[in-house]
């Protein structure tokens, strides 16, 4: 699976949109890419996922680059409650392969009141 | 519905004791997958199961992990001989059926783990 890169921590004002940035630029064509969120003490929970187009469901929008080598995720109206760490992860999607995840280190959201 | 569920929430032993983490995955998820996860870590994957079968072990550490799944739904995650260095976030997470002999487009839903702390 393609690595990825993102940074370690960022900030975002309560009430304003939070953008996460992912840099996957070994991705290939069968990848997917997943973003989960982790909430201190609970388990990752899943966002959402996407090959090629943007997509949108009722937590947040995923938008990826047209060479698909870079995401952003985003939270419309950030909330304290989405402080948390936020994992963007690739997976490949050819049947027989393992359904593993491999998460690095993420980027800690801290959103700030 | 209910998610995932893990138990016990935590777990105290001491050095070379036996533990077993238990999992209940979400009904009707025939995908069952265990991770661990240190303090400041993301989480590692463990162990992989598709029904009773565990399709990819390839995570286990060493041979005092194992896991089962005797009958498709729970799972337990054995360790022999625990050590200090197995004190870990042990996660539990579940998905339906991959389709289309993709691996992928399933989303995998986690519990909240069990905490571990090897005395």
């Amino acid at each position: 699976d393609a690595k990825t890169t993102q940074p370690p921590s960022m900030d975002c004002a309560e009430g304003r949109a939070a953008n996460l940035p992912c840099n996957h630029s070994t991705i290939s064509g069968n990848e997917y890419v997943y973003w989960y969120r982790q909430i201190h003490s609970q388990g990752p929970q899943y966002i959402i996922h996407g090959l090629k187009n943007n997509e949108t469901n009722e937590m947040a929008s995923l938008i990826i680059t047209e060479d698909r080598k870079s995401s952003t995720l985003i939270l419309p109206h950030a909330t304290l409650r989405d402080t948390a760490v936020y994992y963007c992860i690739v997976r490949v999607s050819y049947g027989g392969a393992t359904n593993k995840l491999i998460f690095g280190t993420g980027t800690l959201l801290a959103v700030q009141p | 519905g209910a998610g995932v569920s893990q138990t016990p929430s935590n777990k105290v032993t001491e050095k070379g004791k036996y533990v077993e983490l238990r999992c209940d995955p979400i009904s009707g998820h025939t995908a069952l997958y265990w991770y661990r996860q240190s303090l400041g870590q993301g989480p590692e994957f463990l162990i992989y199961f598709q029904g009773t079968g565990a399709a990819d072990d390839s995570g286990l550490p060493n041979d005092r992990f194992f896991a089962v799944r005797p009958e498709g739904s729970v799972s337990t995650l054995k360790i022999q001989r625990t050590e200090r260095g197995d004190s870990a976030v042990y996660l539990c997470a579940s998905s339906l059926k991959t389709t289309q002999g993709g691996c992928c487009n399933q989303p995998q839903h986690f519990g909240d783990g069990t905490r571990l702390s090897i005395l």
